[in-house]
């Protein structure tokens, strides 16, 4: 079946590790996301990928990186945690072609820093 | 630039009353409009979406919303509310070509009352 995974669902780490969120889609699509969703609900952009070896930067500056070397994988990485990051992050994806851009969502990881 | 506010950010009904949630955007183009649900600990998901095709769309769960450009407006409506339509709602646009990533709302969380 179709979809969008992301691992772990949730983790607990104390401050100053690297970590990395995983994203992956049997979707077929071209397009993800990375978005970071405050307490408050608020959904933030911190990373997109129009294919493999493009991303670009979103509306919320991050200090995390993306990578894209395969269509269906899109990690992120913490390269030293800190409690700020603490969080929820959500990653998308859609079709590179559809004329109307809605996007798929996986369940999300939420991140706590102690 | 294409935006969308949410009025207000918690709204609490009765069960089998109506539920009514308010999107107003913002775009210099015709838009498309879109409409998620969030449910606790998971990803968002597609509940509706308007692509000019017809100014009263229909999407699941019983949910529909009306496009209304004169009032820049695509409400968010269902005639009687259940206890599991309690969740986070999310409304999103994007261009009409689809090619930018969505930009999304703060957020709704509707709560039912027994």
């Amino acid at each position: 079946e179709a979809d969008i995974y992301q691992t772990p669902r949730y983790l607990v780490i104390g401050t100053g590790k690297k970590i990395t969120l995983e994203c992956s889609q049997t979707m077929g699509h071209d397009k993800m996301y990375w978005y970071q969703q405050d307490p408050g609900m608020e959904l933030h952009l911190i990373h997109y990928s129009y294919g493999v070896n493009s991303t670009e930067k979103g509306d919320l500056s991050s200090e995390s990186t993306v990578s894209r070397i395969r269509t269906e994988h899109f990690p992120l990485t913490l390269e030293s945690a800190r409690p700020s990051h603490t969080s929820q992050y959500l990653c998308a994806s859609s079709v590179l072609t559809s004329p109307y851009g809605e996007q798929f969502f996986g369940p999300g990881t939420r991140l706590t820093v102690l | 630039a294409q935006s969308v506010t949410q009025l207000g950010s918690h709204v609490s009904v009765s069960e089998g009353a109506l539920v009514l949630l308010r999107c107003n955007y913002s775009s210099s183009v015709p838009p498309y409009l879109f409409w998620y649900v969030q449910y606790p600990n998971q990803g968002l998901q597609l509940l509706l979406k308007y692509t000019s095709a017809a100014t009263l769309v229909k999407g699941i769960n019983g949910f529909e919303a009306e496009f209304k450009k004169s009032e820049t407006s695509f409400h968010l409506t269902k005639p009687s509310a259940h206890m599991s339509d309690a969740a986070e709602y999310f409304c999103a646009v994007t261009l009409l070509s689809g090619n930018t990533p969505l930009v999304f709302g703060k957020g709704t969380r509707l709560s039912v009352i027994a």
